[in-house]
């Protein structure tokens, strides 16, 4: 069974801090894919960024980056200089390869980390 | 070119009642997938529809069933409404994927908002 752990319920943090939100996977699976979403008040999930398992490179775009470890099953996720606007829920999903083909992969979603950044 | 659209916004519904939530993807996509999602909690899948067939289910009762149109749009049925039904319930539409080693994004709409009293 896939699982996700975000372990951080909320997070305050003042305008320009950085801040990291973690996230733990568990997974018997040797390929897979890891996502982070951003959730505003709206509701509306919007994809951030998608990793495959084969693949332990940080990326950054911008003022986020992501660090994957598959030594320790994390996915961690930095804002640097963070904004007001980046206020909102963040979700850090997992998805196995699928054993056939047609249709999609289903989404594991951790429980999510509430960030509020203030001025 | 529209993104994934969800209909109604807003529900409100009693105990026993029966809800249906309609869902239309992107266009292009032919796979939909529905997810709830409880006030405070990450999204659940619930299940997914491609050629108009249910390929995958998460742990879900029975209660909750769909169905696709051969426009790929789809609805969410919920019969016998318990108050834990209450939720979020999101819909994302995708490209099937290729194969065994291919993934293709899914793409969320906003939301039906789910309130059984």
């Amino acid at each position: 069974a896939q699982k996700v752990t975000q372990a951080q319920t909320e997070i305050s943090v003042v305008e320009k801090e950085d801040v990291t939100l973690d996230c733990v996977y568990e997974t018997r699976d040797t390929t897979y894919y890891l996502f982070w979403y951003k959730q505003p008040p709206s509701g509306e999930l919007v994809f951030l960024i998608r990793r495959n398992s084969f693949d332990e490179q940080n990326e950054i775009s911008g003022r986020y980056s992501w660090n994957f470890q598959k030594s320790t099953s994390s996915f961690n996720f930095t804002i640097t200089a963070s904004q007001v606007v980046d206020s909102a829920v963040y979700f850090c999903a997992l998805s196995e390869a699928r054993i056939t083909t047609g249709g999609g992969n289903k989404l594991t979603f951790g429980t999510g980390t509430q960030l509020k950044v203030e001025l | 070119d529209a993104g994934v659209t969800q209909s109604p916004t807003h529900l409100i519904k009693t105990r026993g009642q029966q809800v249906t939530l309609r869902c239309s993807p992107k266009s292009g996509h032919d796979t939909v997938s529905w997810y709830q999602q409880a006030l405070g909690q990450g999204p659940q899948f619930i299940f997914q529809y491609y050629e108009e067939e249910e390929r995958q289910r998460g742990n879900f009762p029975d209660r909750f069933s769909g169905h696709q149109f051969p426009n790929y749009s789809s609805e969410l049925n919920v019969n016998a409404l318990l108050l834990g039904d209450s939720a979020l319930y999101l819909c994302a539409s995708s490209l099937a994927d290729e194969g065994q080693s291919s993934y293709n994004e899914q793409f969320f709409g906003p939301g039906t908002r789910l309130t059984v009293l």
